[in-house]
């Protein structure tokens, strides 16, 4: 398996833009996350799905955060408008059912001026 | 407090020496520990798992649980240069819900 997809992998946008962020987990993974991770607040969880709905968003920070999963190979996070303190990067995370191990795609950094 | 507190270092060693890194946690009720490694610009990666208070080994890594002080750690003994990268500690209540992570301490082994 590629393991977890995400695109952009690397995004500069202006303030007020909108961005969308792109995870495709891996094929049988039931649980996705959405996370973000900055130096000063670490690894923060967003929000996760399970089965392709939302269970817990309370990590969203604003309205501006939208996130969905249409079906279970797809999911995105939306930003808008985009601010500056949006830069960071975003990590997609999926995990089996009946497993504790999370995995990660790569990551997509954010830079919003 | 926060639920789990990670010194964020940075954390400078040389070659051979042995690393140790640490985790305090509140909440009583987590089951499980892990520590993942993130190499720069990459995502976090499993490292080690374990579900009891005791030591858990494999090769130079030793993961360490203490649920009466909250308390874990990671050993690396014979650091390399390759072991340089930040490592988040990570907790979690039961399977279906989500981690709790550190902040992550990051590491560097000098040659």
């Amino acid at each position: 398996d590629a393991g977890v997809i995400q695109s952009p992998r690397h995004e500069v946008t202006e303030m007020g833009q909108e961005v969308t962020l792109r995870c495709k987990p891996i094929s049988g993974h039931d649980y996705l996350f959405w996370y973000r991770q900055t130096m000063m607040r670490g690894l923060e969880l967003l929000i996760y799905f399970n089965n392709n709905v939302p269970i817990d968003d309370s990590g969203m920070p604003e309205d501006r955060f939208s996130a969905k999963m249409p079906n279970a190979s797809f999911s995105t996070l939306k930003i808008q408008p985009s601010e500056p303190r949006d830069s960071a990067v975003y990590f997609c995370a999926c995990k089996v059912d009946a497993g504790n191990t999370i995995y990660f795609g790569e990551g997509s950094w954010l830079t919003v001026v | 407090q926060k639920e789990v507190e990670q010194d964020p270092g940075p954390l400078s060693v040389p070659e051979g020496a042995i690393v140790s890194l640490n985790c305090t946690y509140s909440n009583s009720a987590f089951q499980y520990f892990m520590w993942y490694r993130q190499y720069s610009r990459k995502g976090p990666e499993l490292l080690m798992y374990t579900y009891s208070s005791g030591n858990k080994e494999d090769g130079r890594f030793t993961a360490q649980v203490d649920k009466s002080s909250k308390y874990i750690s990671l050993f690396i003994r014979d650091s390399q240069p390759s072991d340089s990268a930040t490592y988040l500690c990570a907790m979690g209540l039961s399977g279906n819900t989500p981690l709790v992570f550190g902040k992550g301490t990051r590491l560097s082994v000098i040659a």
